[in-house]
């Protein structure tokens, strides 16, 4: 069965500064990837995905993500953090065929820091 | 615009006490799930219906009810709450099984139990 962790509970950045949240995955083959961003008491948005091709996937609000195969890695970068980037963070992976449903990680909280 | 609906935003409700939570969508999508999302976990899924077909994952507590009486509408039925069951619900919906369809994802009801 697949499976993803997010070794990061919870992360603290300046505003302004880089920021890379990290997950990696556990599936025999080539897996669906998702990232999806949480904001306090709200429900879960899709930032980007990967299904296939170019393994550096461009989402919403500034963020991308780099699908390492060999690492069996799906990193989300933003450049510059804003304070409304302050929210929880959910990596996602589902199988190719035959399984309908996501495996999410257990989900990385960001901070953002004057 | 299209989207997920969840009514109501906040329930309470007695140890016991049924209760039912809905979710409305208007993307005209086939598939419609159900996560239980307790604080600072990752969500999990309870069940899904494509089209009127229903899917309940094996370890969803029997206490843990679906409905969805058309494409619009699907509701959770919680038999007898236990404390145990407080959490938030999403509900989310996709166009399609294969995992590579994104969820789209309402902004959740948060249960509390008395």
């Amino acid at each position: 069965a697949q499976s993803v962790t997010q070794p990061d509970i919870h992360i603290t950045v300046s505003e302004g500064a880089s920021l890379e949240l990290r997950c990696n995955y556990s599936y025999g083959a080539t897996p669906y990837l998702f990232w999806y961003v949480q904001s306090p008491g709200q429900g879960l948005q899709l930032l980007l995905k990967y299904f296939s091709g170019d393994t550096l996937v461009q989402g919403i609000k500034g963020f991308e993500a780099e699908f390492k195969r060999s690492q069996s890695s799906f990193n989300l970068r933003k450049p510059s953090v804003h304070w409304s980037d302050a929210a929880e963070y959910f990596c996602a992976v589902g199988v190719f065929f035959g399984n309908e449903k996501l495996t999410f990680g257990t989900g990385t909280r960001l901070t953002i820091i004057p | 615009d299209a989207m997920v609906i969840q009514n109501p935003r906040y329930q309470v409700t007695q140890f016991g006490k049924p209760v039912t939570l809905s979710c409305s969508q208007t993307l005209n999508h086939n598939v419609m799930y159900w996560y239980q999302q307790k604080s600072s976990q990752a969500p999990k899924l309870l069940f899904h219906y494509y089209d009127k077909d229903f899917n309940n994952e094996a370890d969803t507590p029997d206490n843990f009810q679906s409905r969805r009486p058309n494409t619009s509408f699907c509701f959770l039925d919680i038999r007898s709450p236990g404390l145990g069951d407080a959490a938030m619900y999403l509900c989310a919906t996709s166009s399609g099984t294969v995992s590579n369809q994104p969820q789209h994802f309402g902004d959740g009801t948060r249960l509390s139990i008395l």
